[in-house]
């Protein structure tokens, strides 16, 4: 049974770089599959951040780019997840999925992670 | 990039009744791109149909989608109080996902 985990400071600076970690449990993550970050604002929608593929490439949302940085970890079977330059507009529940090419769609959810960008 | 449209953005209907939520694209989608997804407060997403009209697994067969090209229906066809939610469509292309807005089914 596939599970994820994010883990990551809680409360970032203005103006500093967000890092969250996503663990994977019960899969290889060097074995297949693409495995996405999604935030959800407080009361708001969800938001595609990007993803990357299990041999490394990446996909990132192109209104975020430029800020982004996701890479995985095969050895520690954990992807991360690098947002700088972060703003209030940043604070949201930081969702990691894994996207399964079968249904086309994110089928696994870790729980969430609540991170608020104040000074 | 392809923007999705949810409505309406809150349906307010009683158990019992059937739930229909539609999700409208800026530009054709594939059939087999599109999901749609139940959120319940303090909860992250569960994926309820892939493929525009395949129920993943566990899911109860009151959960229908449908649809093709720029417009999709989820219809939930008698609601259970447990179905009362947030429900997100989404859709994936070019290497790229976008989800939709949202529509909250509460309780009339």
């Amino acid at each position: 049974q596939v599970q994820l985990q994010e883990s990551g400071p809680g409360l970032v600076k203005p103006s500093e770089t967000l890092s969250l970690t996503c663990t994977v449990s019960g899969y290889s993550i060097s074995s297949g599959y693409y495995w996405g970050w999604i935030r959800q604002p407080p009361g708001m929608g969800l938001e595609w951040i990007g993803s990357i593929y299990h041999s490394g490439s990446t996909y990132y949302n192109p209104s975020l780019k430029s800020r982004v940085t996701i890479s995985v970890d095969t050895s520690k079977n954990q992807f991360s997840l690098k947002l700088s330059s972060v703003t209030a507009a940043d604070t949201a529940v930081y969702y990691c999925a894994k996207f399964t090419y079968a249904y086309v769609a994110f089928d696994i959810w870790g729980q969430g992670t609540m991170v608020t960008v104040s000074s | 990039e392809i923007v999705l449209t949810q409505s309406p953005g809150t349906l307010s209907l009683s158990p019992g009744e059937r739930a229909t939520l539609s999700c409208r694209a800026s530009q054709s989608v594939s059939s087999s791109y599109l999901a749609w997804y139940q959120q319940k407060p303090g909860q992250a997403p569960r994926l309820l149909i892939y493929g525009a009209s395949s129920r993943a697994t566990g899911i109860p067969d009151r959960f229908s989608g449908s649809g093709s090209g720029t417009h999709f229906t989820l219809t939930i066809s008698r609601l259970e109080p447990e179905d009362f939610a947030v429900y997100y469509c989404q859709q994936y292309g070019s290497s790229s996902w976008t989800f939709g807005q949202g529509t909250k089914v509460e309780i009339k």
